[in-house]
């Protein structure tokens, strides 16, 4: 099974702050990258695919970047509704399993 | 809009059985994987199963193989969950998710609001 691994498991940011969140496979898996926001109580909702599509609807604040093991998920400028959790997951093969997970919270 | 409506969940014994359904609207059902996703409360999400657009292909994770046997109706635009021989660490929070695939990339492009499933005598 393909290992996804999160960094940080938390972080606290000020709004307007750049925010980067890191993922680590273990083993290569091209592009096949997704990331997900979960806010308290709520559905997770998809942000990224494919390692850096946008999925519509989602504000171009949220990037995705990265190929075969590392992979970056950056807020450029946090809004006060991104505190939350943030998740990757690989669709390389099954099962497809998720990373633990990165708190966003207020500074 | 598009909408996912689990049901099916609750209290139930170890060794026990229940059924999950999720009930979709605003998308195209037939042309859409489905998956089941679950998340211990707390703690992080757990990837469960998936069937394709027309059900022959389906995939389980190793801790619900044998268990657990996901199904659909593109008929009545439904998802289901059968879940047998409960154990305590099945009780979730269980997702029902559509599956979008875009040439090998399969990403969860909608969820549901979960239903709860607990697992305790």
């Amino acid at each position: 099974d393909i290992q996804m691994t999160q960094s940080p498991s938390s972080l606290s940011a000020s709004v307007g702050d750049r925010v980067t969140i890191t993922c680590r496979a273990s083993q290569n898996i091209r592009t096949f990258l997704n990331w997900y926001q979960q806010r308290p109580g709520k559905a997770p909702k998809l942000l990224i695919y494919a390692a850096s599509s946008l999925q519509s609807g989602v504000p171009s604040r949220f990037g995705g970047s990265g190929s075969g093991t590392d992979f970056i998920l950056t807020i450029s400028s946090l809004q006060p509704e991104d505190f939350a959790t943030y998740y990757c997951q690989h669709s390389y093969s099954t099962p497809l399993t998720f990373g633990g997970g990165t708190k966003v919270d207020i500074k | 809009q598009v909408q996912l409506v689990e049901s099916g969940g609750g209290l139930a014994k170890p060794g026990g059985s229940l059924r999950l359904s999720c009930a979709v609207s605003g998308i195209y059902f037939s042309d859409y994987y489905m998956s089941w996703i679950r998340q211990v409360p707390g703690k992080g999400l757990e990837w469960v199963s998936y069937i394709s657009d027309n059900g022959i292909t389906i995939k389980y994770a190793d801790s619900v193989k044998g268990r657990f046997t996901i199904s659909r109706d593109n008929a009545k635009k439904s998802l289901y969950l059968q879940i047998n021989s409960l154990r305590a660490e099945d009780t979730a929070v269980y997702y029902c998710a559509s599956t979008a695939y875009l040439g090998e990339v399969y990403y969860f492009d909608y969820w549901g609001q979960g239903t709860l499933v607990t697992v305790s005598s």
